[in-house]
């Protein structure tokens, strides 16, 4: 069965400085995918950075990357020159491509609390 | 692109009366899904449509909950005979998506936080 697993509970980080937000995952299937995902104290899960199994290139989005180790089963999240408005919750999600047509969802890890000091 | 909406955002009712919510998808979307989310954890899937086909049910949706998308469009989370344990939030989200692709990307409503006393 799948599985997200996210180890830190809570990381903080300097104002400017850059935060890895780690992640591992659990699946038999050769096709996946993996996302990061931010939720604010307003609740609104939002979307971060996505990144394909079969994709040979770690993911970038402006300040985001993932740091993806296919062998190690990991899939790291780097915030690079970390704000204040960064501080939020963290979220790693997996979704399986090898799935039956007809279902389709995300499973997510129990996330990472970052916080963002000047 | 008015983004997912949801109905009410908090809801507080006395254990054992019934809660319905509603949840708006992005208009061209045709799959819609439901999570609760505890204080503390992530989100657990709890339902998925595709248009207005109730596709997969995760075995946390007991028959104490009923969700329904019936033109394809809006979808209602229903949860009879409410107990403590459902306090969460319950979050609703949606995409467009044909096949077993793994690169849509889910786009979240900002979720309806039920308390029952």
């Amino acid at each position: 069965a799948q599985k997200i697993t996210q180890t830190q509970p809570g990381m903080f980080v300097q104002e400017k400085e850059a935060v890895t937000l780690d992640c591992t995952y659990d699946t038999s299937d050769q096709s996946y995918g993996l996302f990061w995902y931010k939720q604010p104290s307003s609740g609104e899960m939002i979307f971060l950075i996505y990144q394909g199994s079969y994709d040979e290139q770690n993911a970038t989005e402006g300040r985001y990357s993932l740091n993806f180790q296919k062998a190690r089963k990991s899939a790291n999240l780097v915030i690079s020159a970390s704000q204040l408005g960064d501080s939020a919750m963290y979220f790693c999600a997996m979704r399986e491509g090898e799935r039956d047509y007809n279902t389709d969802k995300l499973i997510f890890g129990t996330g990472t609390r970052l916080q963002v000091f000047p | 692109d008015t983004g997912v909406s949801q109905d009410p955002r908090h809801k507080i009712t006395k254990r054992g009366q019934n809660v319905t919510f509603r949840c708006d998808p992005i208009s061209e979307h045709n799959r819609l899904y439901w999570y609760r989310q505890t204080l503390g954890q992530g989100p657990e899937f709890l339902t998925y449509f595709q248009n207005e086909a109730q596709l997969e049910k995760s075995r946390l949706l007991s028959d104490r909950f009923s969700a329904e998308r019936p033109k394809g469009s809006f979808s209602t989370l229903e949860i009879q005979r409410t107990e403590q344990g459902d306090s969460a939030m319950y979050l609703c989200a949606s995409t467009w998506g044909a096949g077993p692709a793994t690169n849509e990307k889910l786009f979240f409503g900002s979720g309806t936080q039920l308390s029952v006393l």
